[in-house]
């Protein structure tokens, strides 16, 4: 059975980091790109970038240039997305999702940001 | 960027057909995925490319594609068919990947 496992809820301060793991099991890591999406409350899926696991090539979206680092441990099949100088507007859910078409989804990460 | 536009909500009674459409600038000429999302629920994969459907999708789900806009049916709508649905499409001129609002639909 395919699966994304992600990494468990999270609490930071404004300006703080945040470092979110995706480990996909059920087929071989490097086969599939990952992206990832994020969902504020009562709000849209919006992308946020994603990563080649097999050549580490990412792309970003451009909204959160600068404030944003996928990356991926082959070693430990696992990809992470690290979202640095947080705001109360990163308050949301985060998303692993796989490529092509977003066709397996992980369980999402609520990470909140509040003084 | 260009933005991908959906109704925020749409309503059907059960066992009639809801149709939730997505526009965007030369929509027809990309790859449109559609996704449900439940509450409380990460989103489902229903339609890739415009109207193919991933195995254990329901053949009531449909999908089209043609000019500006793209269209999510379901034929003979169930209650449990109540979510949030979203249009996803690449957007080549800026690399992005793109979701669309959003439309809610409820079944009543």
């Amino acid at each position: 059975q395919v699966r994304l496992v992600q990494s468990g809820a999270e609490v930071r301060k404004p300006g703080a980091s945040v470092k979110v793991s995706c480990r996909p099991s059920g087929y071989t890591f490097t086969s599939h790109a990952l992206h990832w999406v994020r969902q504020a409350p009562g709000q849209r899926l919006e992308w946020m970038g994603w990563i080649n696991t097999g050549s580490s090539d990412t792309k970003y979206s451009q909204k959160f240039q600068g404030r944003v680092a996928i990356s991926r441990d082959t070693s430990a099949s696992t990809a992470y997305m690290d979202l640095s100088g947080l705001r109360s507007e990163d308050t949301a859910v985060y998303y692993c999702a796989r490529d092509p078409w977003m066709d397996v989804w992980g369980q999402g990460t609520m990470v909140t940001v509040s003084s | 960027s260009q933005e991908l536009t959906q109704p925020p909500s749409v309503s059907v009674s059960p066992g009639q057909t809801a149709t939730i459409t997505c526009s965007g600038p030369a929509l027809g000429e990309r790859n449109v995925c559609w996704y449900q999302q439940r509450p409380g629920q990460s989103p489902l994969l229903v339609i890739y490319q415009e109207t193919k459907r991933p195995s254990g999708i329901p053949e009531r789900f449909s999908g089209s594609n043609s000019g500006n806009t793209a269209t999510l049916t379901i034929t003979g709508t169930q209650t449990l068919d109540e979510a949030d649905y979203y249009c996803q499409a690449w957007d080549s001129s800026t690399a992005h990947l793109l979701f669309g609002g959003g439309t809610k639909l409820t079944v009543l």
